[in-house]
Order: structure tokens, then sequence, then C-alpha cells
């Protein structure tokens, strides 16, 4: 069975940094590509970056240059770190894959960028 | 930065409906287009990819098709499951986007 699951989520000052999580099982991450999308409260999907299986990293303008996609293929895992935190990138923040279309999902992560 | 512009944002329908949702590129983007389903505080699901593909386990009654840079997901009979929100997702070059959304409510 197919699980990712997303952590390092919460409240964070504007300017601060994150480093989001994505533990998956049932398929191997280095071998797909991966995707973070993000869902503000209330509002629709956006996609913000992603990572392919030879490790291009792609990212949207929304957060170039102040973030970076990796992945940990021992441990299976995908991460995100983003800088520079502004109030708009409160959101709850998806891990996806695999492929440029998302067959898999986690359950999300929440981050709240508020001071 | 390829637009995807969905329509109509909020559509009232009736059990048995057929209903279409429309998402048009802003260039050429064929067949690279996916259609979720998302409910309140749930994932997305992907109901079609490569605009008209059915992804496993999804019901024979949601379809995709295209024409040009315009692409339609059509639900032939809704069923109360199929009360959701619905997104299109262009898949051929970065970065990748999403259209705005289309919720469909009971009417």
């Amino acid at each position: 069975e197919v699980q990712l699951a997303e952590s390092g989520g919460g409240l964070i000052q504007p300017g601060g940094s994150l480093r989001l999580s994505c533990s998956v099982s049932g398929f191997t991450v280095s071998s797909n590509f991966m995707s973070w999308v993000r869902q503000a409260p209330g509002k629709g999907l956006e996609w913000v970056s992603g990572i392919s299986s030879g490790g291009s990293t792609y990212y949207a303008d929304s957060v170039k240059g102040r973030s970076t996609i990796s992945s940990d293929n021992s441990k299976n895992i995908l991460y995100f770190q983003l800088n520079s935190l502004r109030v708009e990138d409160t959101a709850l923040y998806y891990c996806a894959g695999d492929g440029t279309n998302f067959l898999h999902w986690g359950q999300g992560a929440l981050v709240t960028v508020s001071s | 930065d390829i637009h995807m512009t969905q329509s109509p944002s909020t559509l009232s329908a009736s059990v048995g409906d057929r209903v279409a949702i429309t998402c048009r590129a802003s260039q050429s983007v064929t067949p690279w287009v996916a259609w979720y389903q998302q409910k309140p505080g749930k994932a997305p699901n992907l109901l079609i990819y490569k605009a008209s593909s059915l992804a496993g386990g999804v019901p024979s009654r949601f379809s995709g098709s295209e024409s040009g840079t315009e692409f339609t997901l059509t639900i032939s009979s809704l069923q109360p499951d199929d009360f959701a929100s619905y997104y299109c997702q262009q898949y051929s070059s970065f970065p990748l986007t999403f259209g705005g959304g289309t919720k469909v409510e009971i009417k």
C-alpha cells in the first residue's frame, strides 16, 4: 500500500524558515517525479516545487530563490525547505507523486506564517 | 507560464444530472491534462490523466475530452458522492499549473 506522510508544519513568524518532510512507503522516491503542492485556506491548488528521478529541480516563481527541494534516497524521504517566509505562504502543504500528474498524495502539513 | 482557465467556478446541480466542467489552456498542452476531485478536509484524488484516460478505481460516469486547447470533464449522471471541488492541471511544461477549481453544489 502506498502511503505519504508529511511532517514539519506549524506556526512560524514572518521571515522564518521551515523544513517539511514527506516519508514515503510503497514506492521509491528516487525513481519517480515528486512534488510539493500547497493550498491556502479556502483557496485552490498551487504546485510549488518538483524533483525528477535524475535530481533536476523545478520551482514556481512564488518560491523560487528561497526554497530547496531534495530527497534522502536511503530513507525514502522527500524534503522542502522554504526560507524568508511570508504571510502568503500560509497553506496546507501536500507532497505528491509519482509523475507530473499526481496519483499519490499525503494528508498535508499545515504551515501558518504569522507574528 | 501556462494559464488554465477553469469554468464555471461554481455549479449547482441535482442527482442524476449530466454536468461538464471546462478548462482552457493559454497555449497547447495536449494531451497532458489531469483532473482531480477534492472533498473538504481531504487530499485531491486523481480522476483523469492524459486528457481522457480514467485513473484506476474511478467510476465510468467520469470522462475527459479535449478539443484544441479546451479540456472538459464530464460526469454523466451526478451521484451524491460527487458533490465536491474539481481541478484541472496541465503537466505539459514547468511550472505545472492548476485551474482555479469548480465547486459542484447540490441544487
